[in-house]
């Protein structure tokens, strides 16, 4: 298994362009997240879903939009982007509640110029 | 609010040294703790986990103690190597808006002097 795979690892933008960030994982995990992590605030949570067809506002929502329509795929669309989203974006899957392990992707890190 | 923190920003310690990595946490209805590693470039990896229905849990070179009085979670690392060198974030999961939260303190560097 692959475990939790991301593309791009590295992307560059321009203010008020889009972008859709991937994220697929194939261990038939339900529920996937996506996280943004800067410098000194640690990981914060952007959207999560529990299953296909499901998604929910995490704590950082604004500018974020996401979609599940199966179980491995998991995309995240930046429709403006703002500078204020350069950041490192990981993907995280765990099979079950957020309370179990979650395993996390390698990230994608965003510049938005 | 909700928040989960960290004493010391940077550990520095010699190969073979204990290691211990503090966190604080405030929200005292968290039931769930988490330890991650995470390497330069890379996504966050789970290291150990806790119930607060315990106080100490052991792994392989790794315990994680949890003192529920004084919110109060620390890693320790027994004989410390090289490639303990990391970055390691704790993180609770608290019930809030109808959905379980991951809460991740801002991380804490450890650097192992060969």
């Amino acid at each position: 298994n692959a475990g939790v795979t991301q593309t791009p690892k590295f992307h560059i933008l321009k203010t008020g362009q889009s972008m859709t960030l991937q994220c697929a994982q194939d261990m038939n995990h339900g529920y996937l997240s996506w996280y943004r992590q800067d410098p000194g605030m640690g990981l914060r949570r952007i959207h999560y879903s529990v299953a296909a067809g499901i998604t929910d506002k995490g704590e950082v929502p604004d500018g974020y939009n996401v979609s599940r329509s199966n179980t491995e795929d998991f995309p995240l669309r930046l429709e403006s982007a703002a500078p204020s989203q350069t950041s490192v974006y990981f993907c995280a899957s765990t099979s079950g509640l957020a309370e179990e392990t979650q395993y996390f992707g390698p990230g994608t890190r965003l510049l938005v110029l | 609010g909700e928040s989960v923190g960290l004493h010391l920003p940077t550990l520095s310690v010699q190969e073979g040294d204990n290691s211990i990595i503090n966190c604080a946490y405030s929200n005292s209805a968290s039931d769930y703790f988490i330890w991650y590693k995470q390497e330069s470039g890379k996504g966050p990896q789970f290291i150990i986990d806790i119930r607060s229905n315990m106080d100490k849990r052991q792994g392989q070179r790794v315990t994680v103690l949890l003192n529920k009085t004084v919110k109060h979670l620390s890693l320790q690392i027994a004989a410390t190597q090289p490639g303990d060198s990391a970055v390691y974030f704790c993180a609770e999961t608290a019930w809030g808006d109808s959905s379980y939260k991951l809460i991740f303190g801002s991380g804490t560097r450890l650097l192992v002097r060969p």
